[in-house]
């Protein structure tokens, strides 16, 4: 049974911390995207790639969040220095088309004290 | 700018109930819509998908409406049981790139 897998799944840290997701895609899949959930804002795209290029970064707040793709089984999420205001259920989702089915993954639930 | 969103966030039924959730769109070029159900602690789960070309689809219990006149869809689930409480969103895409997302409607089913 083909899923998106992410960790860690849960991440208590300090603010001013470095922060580290990773999430592996479903083989085949050349589309990986980050989203983040809260309970203000609902579900908030940051970023999406296609065969590992970044498409669209804008959702981003680029001066402390990176998102990579190494390679076509691993994307990344950083966020360098942690906030309070960054906690939230980060998810991974992938697909074969970008405005298509995505399937995401369990999320990591992140707590910045 | 775009978006997609809910009529109500929350819903009530009662368990063997029908459900009818509805959700709008503001862009006219969207030409795929889908919707998923998110239980607590868990990912968004595709439930059931269309495309502009299409009025109407159904799956297993579940029955999805898209009406282009009104830019309007919504999502029938028939026989509501206590498994379906969860929170429902809708997306459509963006002139065919990434999904846009509602804010979600939650589902209780009381039995």
């Amino acid at each position: 049974d083909a899923r998106v897998t992410q960790t860690p799944r849960h991440k208590v840290t300090e603010m001013g911390q470095e922060v580290t997701m990773r999430c592996q895609p479903i083989l085949g899949h050349n589309t990986v995207f980050w989203y983040r959930q809260t309970m203000m804002q609902g579900l908030e795209l940051l970023a999406y790639f296609r065969n590992r290029a970044p498409l669209d970064d804008s959702g981003m707040p680029k001066d402390r969040f990176s998102a990579e793709m190494p390679d076509a089984t691993l994307a990344t999420l950083k966020i360098q220095p942690s906030e309070p205001r960054d906690s939230a259920v980060y998810f991974c989702a992938s697909g074969l088309v970008p405005g298509e089915t995505q399937y995401f993954g369990p999320g990591t639930r992140l707590l910045v004290l | 700018g775009e978006s997609v969103g809910l009529h109500l966030p929350t819903l009530s039924v009662q368990e063997g109930d029908n459900s009818i959730i509805n959700c709008a769109y503001s862009n006219s070029a969207s030409d795929y819509f889908i919707w998923y159900k998110q239980e607590s602690g868990k990912g968004p789960q595709f439930i059931i998908d269309i495309r502009s070309n299409m009025d109407k689809r159904q799956g297993q219990r579940v029955t999805v409406l898209l009406n282009k006149t009104v830019k309007h869809l919504s999502l029938q689930i028939a026989a509501t049981q206590p498994g379906d409480s969860a929170v429902y969103f809708c997306a459509g895409n963006q002139a065919g790139t990434a999904l846009i997302f509602g804010k979600g409607t939650t589902l209780s089913v009381s039995s």
